[in-house]
């Protein structure tokens, strides 16, 4: 079984900087996915991004990208520009070829006008 | 494409009550999950359904846990009784199904329960 974990609470950003979310991985597979999904107050978890192990390249989505360190097991999540929008809940998560998609404990990111 | 439907979007009931929540899959996903997510923290497998076939429910209390996929499409989660504990956000998931990693689930709005 696959553990995630998200060290950090809580984080805030100015309107329109840049924020970093962190979040470390342990599995013993080879073959896995990562991902990062937004809950906004309505709850409703939306996937922003998502890295395959296999890829070296780093993932992007427009204002979004991750620093994908496979021998750390790190996958950290950056959102540049940030806008008001951008204020939810992020897990990051994992999942395992057959297994179930494992979430960390969140971090609340607050964007500041 | 329309996205996973869930109802109802808010629920109030006193303990001891039985409730139901209703989940509509996006079409064409085979696999649907019931997850429940206690404040503060992520979400938590109850079960998973691969078509009408429960294939892992080890994390359904099934005491007072119920659901059922008839048709492999729409699913139903029950609780009864609802215990105060029971108080959470219950999420449904759906993805086109597979065990490969990549399969990527796709979630609904929830249901926050409120057990008084």
């Amino acid at each position: 079984a696959q553990t995630v974990t998200q060290s950090q609470p809580e984080m805030s950003v100015q309107e329109a900087e840049t924020v970093t979310l962190s979040c470390t991985y342990d599995t013993s597979e080879s073959d896995y996915y990562l991902f990062w999904y937004k809950q906004p107050p309505s709850r409703q978890m939306i996937l922003v991004i998502r890295q395959e192990a296999y890829k070296q390249q780093n993932a992007t989505e427009n204002r979004f990208s991750v620093n994908f360190q496979k021998a750390a097991k790190s996958f950290s999540l950056k959102i540049s520009d940030s806008q008001l929008g951008d204020a939810a809940m992020y897990f990051c998560a994992c999942r395992t070829s057959g297994s179930r998609l494992t979430f960390g404990e969140g971090t609340q990111l607050t964007v500041n006008p | 494409e329309a996205g996973v439907v869930q109802s109802p979007r808010y629920k109030i009931i006193e303990k001891k009550q039985p409730v139901a929540f209703w989940c509509n899959p996006i079409s064409g996903h085979n696999t649907l999950y019931w997850y429940r997510q206690n404040l503060g923290q992520g979400p938590e497998l109850l079960i998973r359904y691969e078509n009408e076939e429960a294939v892992d429910d080890s994390q359904l209390p099934k005491d007072r846990f119920s659901a059922e996929r008839l048709k492999g499409v729409d699913s139903t989660l029950k609780i009864q009784p609802a215990e105060l504990g029971d108080s959470a956000v219950y999420l449904c998931a759906s993805s086109l199904g597979g065990r490969q990693s990549s399969d990527t689930q796709y979630f609904g709005p929830g249901t926050r329960l409120t057990v008084l």
